[in-house]
């Protein structure tokens, strides 16, 4: 089956440092990629839908200029957390579509110090 | 709005009993709604979709659009059934709200 990959799997980092989360479809072409936000004990929120070579699509009170995504080609998206707070501190998830049907990543447990 | 409601945060049966997970959906349109599994330490990973009416793992599901609901059912849960599970629906141009899941606890 389809398997998407997230690099790092967890990353700590200072407040004020940008980090960047990349999300790889290893075995199909992924034309739309979604990146979630995962809080402790709840949902996964979606954050933006990235399609390659267009701009994203934010949700409605995510901040573009602070979650810079792109999605340079069929297999690579990157999430980049810039200036980064300890509220920030979350589990972010990756996916890709492959047709209708959504393949998740593992997951990225991003803590800011 | 569009929104997926799960109602039950956690669900706990005992090993050989029914399961039932509800979920239940608020969408103007004709909806295309999923179940997603999440096994401890995981990713997350499809389990059914209503379109497919399939049995997977003895889950099924089914949409009754009168009640707004897609809930998914088993006559036997498993010890290997524990997991989170998450309702979802695909609102257009591949958008997919998830619920809140629903930690099932399957005891011995």
């Amino acid at each position: 089956g389809a398997v998407v990959s997230q690099h790092p799997s967890w990353v700590i980092c200072k407040s004020g440092t940008s980090v960047k989360i990349e999300c790889r479809s290893l075995d199909f072409q992924a034309t739309t990629m979604f990146w979630y936000r995962q809080f402790p004990k709840q949902s996964l929120m979606l954050m933006a839908t990235s399609n390659e070579g267009s701009k994203a699509t934010y949700e409605q009170g995510v901040e573009k200029d602070k979650f810079l995504i792109n999605h340079a080609s069929l297999t690579l998206s990157t999430l980049t957390v810039t200036s980064a707070h300890p509220e920030d501190s979350s589990f972010y998830i990756c996916s890709a579509l492959d047709d209708w049907e959504q393949y998740f990543g593992p997951g990225t447990r991003l803590t800011v110090t | 709005a569009q929104r997926v409601t799960q109602p039950e945060k956690l669900l706990s049966v005992f090993k050989g009993a029914p399961v039932e997970l509800k979920c239940n959906y608020s969408y103007s349109g004709s909806p295309e709604l999923f179940w997603y599994v999440q096994y401890s330490r995981q990713r997350l990973q499809l389990l059914l979709r209503h379109i497919s009416r399939e049995s997977i793992k003895g889950f099924t599901a089914d949409l009754n659009k009168g009640e707004t609901s897609f809930h998914l059912k088993k006559p036997f849960a498993q010890e290997e059934d524990s997991a989170m599970y998450y309702c979802a629906l695909l609102s257009g141009t591949y958008k997919y709200i998830f619920g809140t899941g629903t930690r099932l606890k399957v005891l011995a």
